[in-house]
């Protein structure tokens, strides 16, 4: 079982605020690692799929970043809003199988 | 394009009862099928996934077992549920390949009394 930790817990933003959330996950054996969105009532959707050390994806105000050789990723958010307000999954893959953290829960306040 | 159908979206069950949670993939052929756990205060737990009709993997030893009569339909049941048996299930489908992101379900609250 990999040991996934994402931090903050937590977060209360105003509209506006840029922010950043970590993953860290174990280097070795490493495939993949997913972001995933949850918004309640809804169900977890895909952000990012990353692979290669270094890699940078984005997807309108949203990007995350990866390093590999020490195991984090960090996601940001630009000028959030309140539709943003959700859970921040990851979840490194080892083949098929995620493995997700607790994940962050992001508030967005007007 | 694809969709997934997953039902019921809430269900409650006695102790002991039998358990039928069934999941139904359209628009795409021979994906890999998943179901995931919630618990109280945890993350998603990956339980089953299924690479083809009849592949079945289990992840963790539990009470419950998933099975794959049909290439896009997944099935998560139990003969005598539990109550640490209790919570939020989900199911995904994905691409063959590893690095394909899942597509979830809207999930079944399953409370057990």
């Amino acid at each position: 079982i990999l040991n996934v930790e994402q931090s903050p817990q937590s977060l209360h933003v105003q509209e506006g605020d840029s922010t950043n959330f970590t993953c860290s996950f174990p280097s070795s054996n490493f495939y993949a690692l997913h972001w995933y969105r949850w918004e309640t009532a809804k169900s977890p959707e895909a952000l990012f799929v990353m692979t290669l050390n270094g890699d940078e994806k984005k997807k309108g105000r949203i990007s995350a970043t990866l390093n590999t050789k020490e195991g984090y990723s960090y996601l940001y958010i630009k000028g959030s809003q309140p539709e943003d307000s959700a859970t921040y999954l990851c979840a490194p893959s080892r083949g098929n199988k995620l493995t997700f953290g607790t994940g962050t829960q992001l508030k967005v306040e007007l | 394009s694809q969709t997934i159908h997953q039902w019921p979206a809430t269900l409650v069950q006695p102790v002991g009862s039998p358990l039928s949670l069934e999941c139904t993939v359209e628009g795409t052929s021979n994906p890999n099928l998943y179901w995931y756990r919630q618990a109280a205060g945890r993350g998603l737990q990956l339980l089953f996934y299924s690479v083809g009709i009849g592949q079945i993997s289990s992840e963790v030893p539990q009470n419950l077992s998933a099975s794959r009569p049909q290439d896009r339909q997944f099935i998560l049941s139990s003969k005598k549920l539990l109550l640490s048996d209790s919570g939020f299930y989900l199911c995904a489908w994905s691409q063959g390949e590893w690095n394909q992101p899942q597509h979830f379900g809207d999930g079944t609250r399953l409370s057990i009394l």
